[in-house]
């Protein structure tokens, strides 16, 4: 079966501090795809990533980055420097195969930045 | 880039009407899309997988006919509660992939989301 852990129900932190989130999955397929969405108050899901299972290279985007790890399971997710704006749920998501699928979210993982 | 719209953004409605909720593939034609439902300060489930030209496939647990799925032509598919009660109320998202991306593609496109209350 495909799992997808997010233990982090909630965390805060202040202005320019920088914050991990943990995301840790579990799937019998040797190929697939994982993602991370940041849903604001306003509710739409933003796409921030993708990576499929045999790309293992970490990546940044400004402020953002990805750890991505197949020998612990886990995709985690650090953003440097938070800001105000940063504070969102965020989820990560699985995919199993190459085929149109559904996706497999995590619970999700409230971050308030305060100033 | 491919764009998913979804309609109406909210809708409040009185208990035991009928609501329905669009998803739009705008520039390309989408022969599967997804509906996902996301409770209050909850995480989002899939409730059922939307095909062009055929029934729809639900995920265990949702009421067939208590939530109508219609993908009526190529690039809209449709999401009807009927009967609405309170504990309907939610936050629904669609997913649209263009065809012949595979998985990579269904995770990237989503509606703008609707929050639909029911008093």
């Amino acid at each position: 079966a495909q799992k997808v852990t997010q233990a982090q129900t909630e965390i805060s932190v202040v202005e320019k501090e920088d914050v991990t989130l943990d995301c840790v999955y579990e799937t019998r397929d040797t190929t697939y795809y994982l993602f991370w969405y940041k849903q604001p108050p306003s509710g739409e899901l933003v796409f921030l990533i993708r990576r499929n299972s045999f790309d293992e290279q970490n990546e940044i985007s400004g402020r953002y980055s990805w750890n991505f790890q197949k020998s612990t399971s886990s995709f985690n997710f650090t953003i440097t420097a938070s800001q105000v704006v940063d504070s969102a749920v965020y989820f990560c998501a699985l995919i199993r195969s190459y085929n149109t699928d559904k996706l497999i979210f995590g619970t999700g993982t409230r971050l308030q930045v305060f100033p | 880039g491919a764009v998913v719209s979804q309609h109406p953004s909210r809708v409040i409605c009185k208990s035991g009407t009928s609501v329905k909720i669009e998803c739009r593939s705008l520039d390309f034609q989408a022969t599967t899309m997804f509906w996902y439902r996301q409770f209050p300060k909850q995480s989002l489930m899939l409730m059922a997988t939307s095909n062009e030209g055929s029934k729809a496939t639900y995920e265990q647990g949702v009421e067939k006919d208590k939530f109508l799925i219609n993908h009526a032509s190529l690039t809209l598919s449709t999401l009807t509660v009927t009967s609405a009660h309170p504990e309907d109320s939610s936050f629904y998202i669609c997913s649209a992939p263009p065809p012949g991306q595979g998985a990579f593609a269904s995770g990237a496109f989503f509606g703008q989301g609707t929050r639909l209350t029911v008093v």
